[in-house]
């Protein structure tokens, strides 16, 4: 049972362009959500983040939103620059209660065209 | 401040074989947690350690074990490797286990 998903394997766009990933997470008890960025043959790198009691989170181009009722976020880049061209990891973790576990999506290729 | 280290960065075994990764943590980071990513998957978590304990374990079989010593430096072992057990295992580490990880680079593990 994937408790986490990412649903579109790849997205292209042209720079300049917003790019939309979208996650989505079926376990009620996730408090705490996070996005990555991976670059090949390196370690993910934390991106930005947001707390079940917000809504919406924004640091410069990146902004997530989240909306609990429909357990799905998304994580907005504007504008796209070629050198956010990675694979985007969704996370999701119990928070301060539950500690010690983070649950990832299976990531969503991004590839920005100049 | 020094990142997440992981040794070693490739490392090519054979199936019956065991493997012991090393992990140091940021310096002041209690919790250490390991996952295992393969082509095309997303991250799947193998355990977490906290302050020496073991808090938190994944799916994985026994042949899947870790500890982590007192200066929260963490090892992880696989026994009697298996072909599917080839891929990329990442370490993390946080200051509580709740909040943003920071990874290593990993350890690129082949098994043949």
């Amino acid at each position: 049972d994937q408790q986490v998903k990412q649903n579109s394997p790849s997205l292209s766009v042209q720079e300049g362009r917003i790019s939309i990933l979208n996650c989505d997470y079926t376990n009620s008890m996730f408090d705490y959500f996070l996005w990555y960025k991976k670059y090949p043959a390196e370690g993910p790198t934390f991106l930005i983040s947001i707390s079940s009691i917000k809504d919406k989170n924004e640091d410069g181009r990146f902004t997530v939103f989240l909306n609990k009722s429909a357990k799905h976020l998304s994580l907005h880049i504007v504008p796209s620059q070629p050198g956010d061209s990675a694979v985007y990891f969704c996370a999701a973790s119990g928070g301060v209660t539950n500690a010690g576990k983070s649950t990832f999506g299976d990531g969503t290729t991004l590839t920005v065209k100049p | 401040k020094a990142g997440v280290t992981q040794t070693p960065r490739y490392l090519i075994k054979t199936r019956g074989q065991q493997v012991t990764l090393s992990c140091s943590p940021i310096s002041g980071h209690r919790s250490v947690s390991w996952y295992q990513q393969t082509p095309g998957q997303g991250l799947q978590f193998l355990f977490e350690y906290f302050s020496e304990t073991q808090r938190n374990k994944g799916n994985f079989p026994g042949r899947f074990s870790g500890r982590q010593f007192s200066n929260s430096r963490s090892e992880m072992n696989v026994s009697t490797l298996e072909l599917g057990d080839s891929a990329l295992y990442l370490c993390a580490s946080s200051l509580e286990g709740w909040e943003k990880l920071f990874f290593g680079s990993g350890t690129q593990l082949s098994v043949l």
